[in-house]
């Protein structure tokens, strides 16, 4: 089955600074991988998501980077704010069947003001 | 916005007892699923459920766990002899289809005494 690593387990940066997460996968067959953000005691809440016929994307402050050939898909915050502080989970998933995103161990992400 | 919604938000109950969480996923999507989240750790992946019956599921469900969508709306989860391991944050979430973002709701927060 798939296996999702995701680096580092925690980050702490200062308001304003960039934020990167990092996840690999095992599948070569994964082609969607979603990004989800859990605030403390709340369920994942999805904050982007790419494809593999995309290599980046982007939606204001986050983007997401993707190399299929390398295995592995990125997060990026830039600027940062004390609300983005939350654990993010990369997650990958195939087409043919259900979508079963296999989950990353998640990043607590803390941005001190 | 629909929401998936879950109930009870808590639930206590004795080892060796049966408890049964329920889901109402969003009403015109098509793949439901179970994950849990024991205290501090990943979403793991229990089942997914598609066309009234279970399309994968995981290692962690086994035999004391059951899946039932008992009427249109409903989507319910059984443990039937449940252990001290069990406890954890069980969410349900639903997708339209394949590749597409799976919604989570706000989930059960499940505690074996």
């Amino acid at each position: 089955g798939e296996n999702v690593e995701q680096h580092p387990s925690t980050l702490s940066v200062q308001e304003g600074d960039s934020a990167v997460i990092k996840c690999t996968y095992s599948d070569s067959a994964s082609n969607y991988f979603p990004w989800y953000k859990q605030e403390l005691g709340k369920r994942p809440q999805l904050i982007i998501d790419i494809r593999s016929n995309v290599g980046e994307k982007k939606d204001q402050r986050i983007a997401v980077t993707l190399n299929k050939t390398a295995k592995h898909f990125s997060l990026h915050i830039t600027e940062t704010q004390p609300e983005d502080s939350a654990v993010y989970f990369c997650a990958a998933s195939k087409s043919g069947g259900s979508y079963i995103p296999t989950f990353g161990r998640g990043t607590s992400l803390i941005v001190h003001p | 916005e629909p929401e998936v919604t879950q109930t009870p938000s808590h639930q206590v109950t004795q080892m060796g007892q049966e408890v049964i969480l329920r889901c109402v996923p969003i009403s015109n999507h098509l793949y439901f699923y179970w994950y849990r989240q024991i205290l501090g750790q990943k979403v793991e992946f229990l089942v997914s459920f598609y066309n009234n019956e279970i399309s994968e599921k995981s290692e962690i469900f086994d035999d004391q766990f059951s899946v039932e969508r008992p009427d249109g709306s409903n989507f319910t989860l059984k443990i039937r002899s449940t252990k001290l391991e069990d406890s954890a944050m069980y969410f349900c979430a639903s997708s339209e289809a394949t590749r597409t973002e799976a919604f989570f709701g706000q989930g059960t927060r499940l505690t074996v005494v």
